[in-house]
């Protein structure tokens, strides 16, 4: 019964490429969140989507896009992949405050 | 936007020792403040939060501060053991979840 699961779990890619990585959340929770963890394990916030709203982070690049098919999922896309993309990706929801985070994706772009 | 910041970004005690790891924020409007631990490899969980209302919280060996006036909290870890070590990350939100920002985090290391 895991409550937030994201896949795939490991993700290895060529530059350029396009990928995503898909995030649920069975809790019931209205906000759910992109977070990016670099190797020196900054937690830095992409997005917040609540209730249609989305919040973005400015320094994040267009190339990354949440896409929210319900309330229950929220999508990575990310376009032309660089190197620098290369990180842990952590998908969370929260209800009013707590956090809950997915086990982590680790992208690799080469 | 939030910004926290915290500090120390790594602390090393002994076995037994206490520790205490320092965050500030910026945003008079958030009230929530949790504390995660993410082990090696692993999910940043929540250990514990305190929210605006209340000065001071304990769960057993850890306990948070909170001064809302100076906007700062803190993390305090009693008798630490060993498997205490990881990285801590404090975090502070609004009153809907939004802006939810982590500090930078503490490497923390029990010898």
């Amino acid at each position: 019964d895991t409550a937030v699961s994201q896949t795939p779990k490991y993700l290895v890619t060529q530059m350029g490429n396009d990928k995503s990585i898909k995030c649920e959340q069975n809790l019931g929770h209205d906000t759910m969140y992109w977070y990016k963890q670099d190797s020196k394990k900054f937690l830095k916030i992409m997005f917040s989507y609540n209730n249609k709203e989305l919040i973005i982070n400015e320094t994040v690049p267009n190339r990354f896009s949440p896409k929210s098919p319900d309330k229950a999922h929220l999508n990575l896309h990310i376009n032309s992949l660089e190197l620098g993309d290369s990180a842990v990706y952590f998908c969370a929801s929260s209800q009013a405050q707590d956090a809950f985070f997915g086990q982590g994706t680790r992208l690799t772009v080469v | 936007g939030e910004n926290v910041e915290q500090h120390p970004s790594t602390l090393s005690v002994q076995e037994g020792d206490s520790a205490v790891i320092k965050c500030t924020y910026s945003d008079s409007a958030s009230n929530y403040f949790p504390w995660y631990k993410q082990e090696l490899g692993k999910r940043p969980q929540l250990i514990i939060d305190i929210r605006s209302n209340v000065g001071e919280k304990k769960d057993q060996r850890i306990a948070v501060t909170l001064n809302k006036t100076a906007k700062h909290f803190s993390l305090h870890i009693t008798e630490t053991q060993p498997e205490d070590s990881a990285v801590y990350f404090c975090a502070a939100s609004g009153p809907y979840g939004q802006n939810f920002v982590f500090g930078p985090g503490t490497r923390f290391s029990v010898l």
